[in-house]
């Protein structure tokens, strides 16, 4: 079925620092790549989302990169802040609307 | 629009007893999923509804658990009988698809508690 790994599972950065999160997909057909960030006793929320037909979006401090070829997208946020600290997870969307959820990585920003 | 609404936000229930989980979607959205987060398995998808048409459960673990959508604004997920391995936050989400996949929103989830 289909498959999304999530690395790393955890993450401390210092504020301002970079942080990166990596996905793979294993859905050929999959052609949307939403982003959530969970924060806690809530729902997961989306950040930002790339299409198949596009490589590269930026948001503010989000950037999301996708490379269809070999099944990767990434999520880079660059000067982060301890409000960044949150579960972020990897969304692989297929056929019906169909939402495969990555792991999550548990981002903590240290001031 | 006040978001996707579940309820009861928690729920404790002894082992064996029935558990119905419920969720009322933004008004407009085609599209409703059962999501079960726990700290072992991250958010599984167990079913969705397209225009209140379930269209994959895979995800369901077990006949135990059983889900209905009788109109576009409202869906149940029932445990019946419960166990302590159910134990885990429900989540619910809607969207809305305009020929091309789009944001699910999420509910506040549903936390269970299985003693």
């Amino acid at each position: 079925g289909e498959n999304v790994e999530q690395h790393p599972s955890t993450l401390s950065v210092q504020e301002g620092d970079s942080a990166v999160i990596k996905c793979t997909y294993s859905d050929s057909a999959s052609n949307y790549f939403p982003w959530y960030k969970q924060e806690l006793g809530k729902g997961p929320q989306l950040i930002i989302d790339i299409r198949s037909n596009v490589g590269e979006k930026k948001d503010q401090r989000i950037a999301v990169t996708l490379n269809k070829t070999a099944k990767h997208f990434s999520l880079h946020i660059t000067e982060t802040q301890p409000e960044d600290s949150a579960v972020y997870f990897c969304v692989s969307g297929g056929g019906y609307n169909k939402l495969i959820f990555g792991a999550g990585t548990r981002l903590a920003v240290h001031p | 629009d006040a978001g996707v609404i579940q309820s009861p936000r928690h729920e404790v229930t002894e082992m064996g007893q029935e558990v119905t989980l419920r969720c009322k979607p933004i008004s407009g959205h085609d599209y409703l999923f059962w999501y079960r987060q726990t700290m072992m398995r991250g958010l599984e998808l167990l079913i969705y509804f397209n225009n209140n048409v379930p269209i994959d459960d895979s995800g369901m673990p077990e006949d135990r658990f059983s889900a209905k959508m009788p109109n576009a604004s409202f869906s149940t997920l029932k445990i019946q009988p419960s166990e302590p391995r159910d134990s885990a936050v429900y989540f619910c989400a809607s969207s809305k698809r305009t020929g091309m996949n789009t944001e699910a929103f999420f509910g506040q989830g549903t936390r269970l508690t299985v003693v």
